[in-house]
Protein backbone atom coordinates (compact mmCIF):
# COMPACT_ATOMS: atom_id res chain seq x y z
CA UNK A 1 0.00 0.00 0.00
CA UNK A 2 0.89 3.80 -0.10
CA UNK A 3 3.79 5.02 2.14
CA UNK A 4 4.50 8.83 3.13
CA UNK A 5 7.24 10.11 4.88
CA UNK A 6 7.75 13.04 6.36
CA UNK A 7 11.04 15.53 7.00
CA UNK A 8 12.02 16.61 9.46
CA UNK A 9 9.59 15.66 12.51
CA UNK A 10 10.79 19.33 14.25
CA UNK A 11 11.55 23.02 12.93
CA UNK A 12 12.50 25.87 14.55
CA UNK A 13 13.18 28.86 12.52
CA UNK A 14 13.67 32.47 13.08
CA UNK A 15 10.32 34.63 12.45
CA UNK A 16 10.50 36.57 9.06
CA UNK A 17 12.79 33.50 8.03
CA UNK A 18 11.34 30.58 5.49
CA UNK A 19 10.38 26.85 6.60
CA UNK A 20 10.65 23.83 3.94
CA UNK A 21 8.73 20.56 4.86
CA UNK A 22 9.75 17.79 2.88
CA UNK A 23 7.25 14.79 1.86
CA UNK A 24 7.96 11.41 -0.14
CA UNK A 25 5.09 8.78 -1.53
CA UNK A 26 5.58 5.25 -2.64
CA UNK A 27 2.70 4.69 -4.98
CA UNK A 28 3.55 6.11 -8.33
CA UNK A 29 -0.61 6.30 -9.44
CA UNK A 30 -1.17 8.86 -6.21
CA UNK A 31 -2.94 11.74 -8.14
CA UNK A 32 -3.65 14.41 -4.50
CA UNK A 33 -1.31 15.81 -2.38
CA UNK A 34 -3.16 17.77 0.52
CA UNK A 35 -1.17 19.61 3.37
CA UNK A 36 -2.99 19.97 6.92
CA UNK A 37 -1.98 22.44 9.63
CA UNK A 38 -3.31 21.35 13.29
CA UNK A 39 -3.44 24.20 16.01
CA UNK A 40 -3.48 22.70 19.49
CA UNK A 41 -6.83 21.40 20.51
CA UNK A 42 -8.03 21.58 16.88
CA UNK A 43 -8.89 19.24 13.79
CA UNK A 44 -6.32 19.86 11.08
CA UNK A 45 -7.44 22.44 8.63
CA UNK A 46 -6.39 21.91 4.65
CA UNK A 47 -3.86 24.58 3.80
CA UNK A 48 -2.96 23.74 0.56
CA UNK A 49 -3.45 21.28 -2.04
CA UNK A 50 -1.89 20.09 -5.41
CA UNK A 51 -3.10 17.30 -8.33
CA UNK A 52 -0.66 15.46 -9.81
CA UNK A 53 -0.96 17.14 -13.55
CA UNK A 54 0.48 20.59 -11.87
CA UNK A 55 4.03 21.26 -10.46
CA UNK A 56 3.30 24.49 -8.10
CA UNK A 57 1.17 26.10 -6.69
CA UNK A 58 1.29 29.29 -4.80
CA UNK A 59 -1.62 30.69 -1.99
CA UNK A 60 0.24 34.35 -0.77
CA UNK A 61 3.42 32.89 1.68
CA UNK A 62 2.60 29.31 1.36
CA UNK A 63 3.51 27.09 -1.67
CA UNK A 64 3.56 23.53 -2.63
CA UNK A 65 5.96 21.84 -5.39
CA UNK A 66 4.86 18.70 -6.95
CA UNK A 67 8.23 16.00 -8.66
CA UNK A 68 6.04 13.13 -9.84
CA UNK A 69 9.35 11.55 -10.90
CA UNK A 70 10.90 11.84 -8.05
CA UNK A 71 7.98 11.04 -5.78
CA UNK A 72 8.37 13.55 -3.31
CA UNK A 73 6.22 17.29 -2.43
CA UNK A 74 7.07 19.95 -0.21
CA UNK A 75 5.97 22.63 1.69
CA UNK A 76 7.28 26.69 0.91
CA UNK A 77 6.39 28.86 3.82
CA UNK A 78 7.72 32.34 3.67
CA UNK A 79 8.14 35.02 6.02
CA UNK A 80 6.85 32.86 8.55
CA UNK A 81 4.87 34.83 11.47
CA UNK A 82 4.32 33.24 14.78
CA UNK A 83 1.05 32.25 14.39
CA UNK A 84 2.40 29.79 11.51
CA UNK A 85 3.63 27.54 14.69
CA UNK A 86 1.67 24.26 14.76
CA UNK A 87 2.28 21.22 13.01
CA UNK A 88 1.64 20.28 9.48
CA UNK A 89 0.84 17.16 8.02
CA UNK A 90 1.08 16.32 4.64
CA UNK A 91 -1.24 13.66 2.85
CA UNK A 92 -1.45 11.64 -0.49
CA UNK A 93 -4.79 10.25 -2.06
CA UNK A 94 -3.76 6.62 -3.74
CA UNK A 95 -5.29 6.37 -7.06
CA UNK A 96 -6.21 2.84 -6.41
CA UNK A 97 -8.17 4.00 -2.97
CA UNK A 98 -9.90 7.43 -3.66
CA UNK A 99 -11.71 7.02 -0.94
CA UNK A 100 -9.03 7.46 1.98
CA UNK A 101 -6.13 9.28 2.34
CA UNK A 102 -2.63 8.82 4.07
CA UNK A 103 -1.52 10.98 6.32
CA UNK A 104 2.50 11.48 6.80
CA UNK A 105 4.03 11.63 10.71
CA UNK A 106 3.77 15.35 11.04
CA UNK A 107 6.52 18.17 11.41
CA UNK A 108 6.17 20.49 14.29
CA UNK A 109 7.35 23.76 13.49
CA UNK A 110 7.92 26.45 15.60
CA UNK A 111 8.67 30.07 15.33
CA UNK A 112 11.27 32.06 17.10
CA UNK A 113 10.55 35.49 18.21
CA UNK B 1 -21.36 27.74 6.36
CA UNK B 2 -21.13 25.79 9.51
CA UNK B 3 -18.30 23.22 9.63
CA UNK B 4 -18.05 19.95 11.04
CA UNK B 5 -19.33 19.36 14.24
CA UNK B 6 -18.51 16.76 16.98
CA UNK B 7 -19.88 15.44 19.79
CA UNK B 8 -19.07 14.89 22.54
CA UNK B 9 -15.61 16.64 22.68
CA UNK B 10 -14.49 14.60 25.65
CA UNK B 11 -15.79 11.25 26.91
CA UNK B 12 -13.91 8.99 29.45
CA UNK B 13 -14.85 5.33 29.37
CA UNK B 14 -13.73 1.99 31.58
CA UNK B 15 -12.15 -0.85 29.40
CA UNK B 16 -14.85 -3.38 28.32
CA UNK B 17 -17.51 -0.69 27.88
CA UNK B 18 -18.70 0.75 24.49
CA UNK B 19 -18.79 4.43 22.97
CA UNK B 20 -20.80 5.90 20.48
CA UNK B 21 -19.32 9.57 18.54
CA UNK B 22 -21.28 11.48 16.43
CA UNK B 23 -20.60 13.81 13.34
CA UNK B 24 -22.55 15.96 11.16
CA UNK B 25 -20.60 17.06 8.16
CA UNK B 26 -20.96 20.71 6.47
CA UNK B 27 -23.79 20.96 4.74
CA UNK B 28 -24.19 19.87 1.11
CA UNK B 29 -21.31 17.42 1.77
CA UNK B 30 -22.11 13.45 1.32
CA UNK B 31 -18.76 11.79 2.28
CA UNK B 32 -17.50 11.72 6.15
CA UNK B 33 -14.52 10.06 6.61
CA UNK B 34 -13.49 9.03 10.27
CA UNK B 35 -9.45 9.17 11.61
CA UNK B 36 -7.77 8.01 14.81
CA UNK B 37 -5.43 10.51 15.86
CA UNK B 38 -2.68 9.28 18.78
CA UNK B 39 1.12 10.42 19.38
CA UNK B 40 2.17 7.19 18.35
CA UNK B 41 1.06 6.00 15.46
CA UNK B 42 -0.27 9.42 13.89
CA UNK B 43 -3.57 10.48 11.91
CA UNK B 44 -4.92 6.14 10.52
CA UNK B 45 -7.83 6.29 8.57
CA UNK B 46 -10.79 4.27 10.15
CA UNK B 47 -13.57 4.12 7.08
CA UNK B 48 -14.89 6.59 4.81
CA UNK B 49 -18.96 6.58 4.02
CA UNK B 50 -20.72 8.43 1.13
CA UNK B 51 -24.85 8.33 0.57
CA UNK B 52 -25.11 5.49 3.89
CA UNK B 53 -22.66 3.27 2.45
CA UNK B 54 -19.00 1.84 3.45
CA UNK B 55 -16.70 2.56 0.16
CA UNK B 56 -13.33 2.54 2.27
CA UNK B 57 -12.01 0.76 5.77
CA UNK B 58 -8.60 0.84 7.29
CA UNK B 59 -6.73 -1.86 9.18
CA UNK B 60 -8.85 -1.28 12.22
CA UNK B 61 -10.20 -4.30 14.16
CA UNK B 62 -14.03 -5.32 13.68
CA UNK B 63 -14.35 -3.65 17.31
CA UNK B 64 -14.59 -0.54 15.20
CA UNK B 65 -17.78 0.17 13.32
CA UNK B 66 -19.97 3.59 12.08
CA UNK B 67 -22.61 4.04 9.70
CA UNK B 68 -23.98 6.98 7.94
CA UNK B 69 -27.46 8.80 8.02
CA UNK B 70 -30.00 9.81 5.48
CA UNK B 71 -28.62 13.04 6.15
CA UNK B 72 -25.32 12.71 6.14
CA UNK B 73 -24.71 12.35 9.62
CA UNK B 74 -22.40 9.62 10.62
CA UNK B 75 -21.90 7.59 14.03
CA UNK B 76 -18.67 5.48 14.81
CA UNK B 77 -18.98 2.73 17.82
CA UNK B 78 -15.76 1.00 19.78
CA UNK B 79 -17.21 -1.51 21.64
CA UNK B 80 -15.15 -3.94 23.88
CA UNK B 81 -12.93 -0.53 24.72
CA UNK B 82 -9.31 -1.51 24.86
CA UNK B 83 -6.46 1.40 26.68
CA UNK B 84 -5.09 1.42 23.28
CA UNK B 85 -8.59 3.05 21.74
CA UNK B 86 -7.50 6.47 24.07
CA UNK B 87 -7.04 8.91 20.53
CA UNK B 88 -8.56 11.62 19.34
CA UNK B 89 -11.52 10.86 17.05
CA UNK B 90 -11.48 12.74 13.95
CA UNK B 91 -14.32 13.20 11.47
CA UNK B 92 -13.75 14.46 7.91
CA UNK B 93 -16.07 15.74 5.05
CA UNK B 94 -16.29 16.54 1.91
CA UNK B 95 -18.30 16.98 -0.90
CA UNK B 96 -18.85 13.76 -3.00
CA UNK B 97 -15.01 12.56 -3.36
CA UNK B 98 -12.67 12.93 -1.19
CA UNK B 99 -10.42 14.02 -3.19
CA UNK B 100 -11.86 17.20 -3.62
CA UNK B 101 -10.43 18.33 -0.56
CA UNK B 102 -11.38 16.90 3.05
CA UNK B 103 -12.51 19.22 5.72
CA UNK B 104 -11.98 18.23 9.46
CA UNK B 105 -14.06 18.66 12.81
CA UNK B 106 -12.29 19.41 16.21
CA UNK B 107 -12.30 15.65 17.03
CA UNK B 108 -13.48 13.60 20.53
CA UNK B 109 -11.17 12.93 22.53
CA UNK B 110 -11.50 9.75 23.93
CA UNK B 111 -9.63 8.53 27.21
CA UNK B 112 -10.38 4.84 28.21
CA UNK B 113 -8.96 4.33 31.82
Amino acid sequence: GENVEQHPSTLSVQEGDSAVIKCTYSDSASNYFPWYKQELGKGPQLIIDIRSNVGEKKDQRIAVTLNKTAKHFSLHITETQPEDSAVYFCAVRPESSASKIIFGSGTRLSIRP
Amino acid sequence: KAGVTQTPRYLIKTRGQQVTLSCSPISGHRSVSWYQQTPGQGLQFLFEYFSETQRNKGNFPGRFSGRQFSNSRSEMNVSTLELGDSALYLCASSPAQPREGQYFGPGTRLTVT
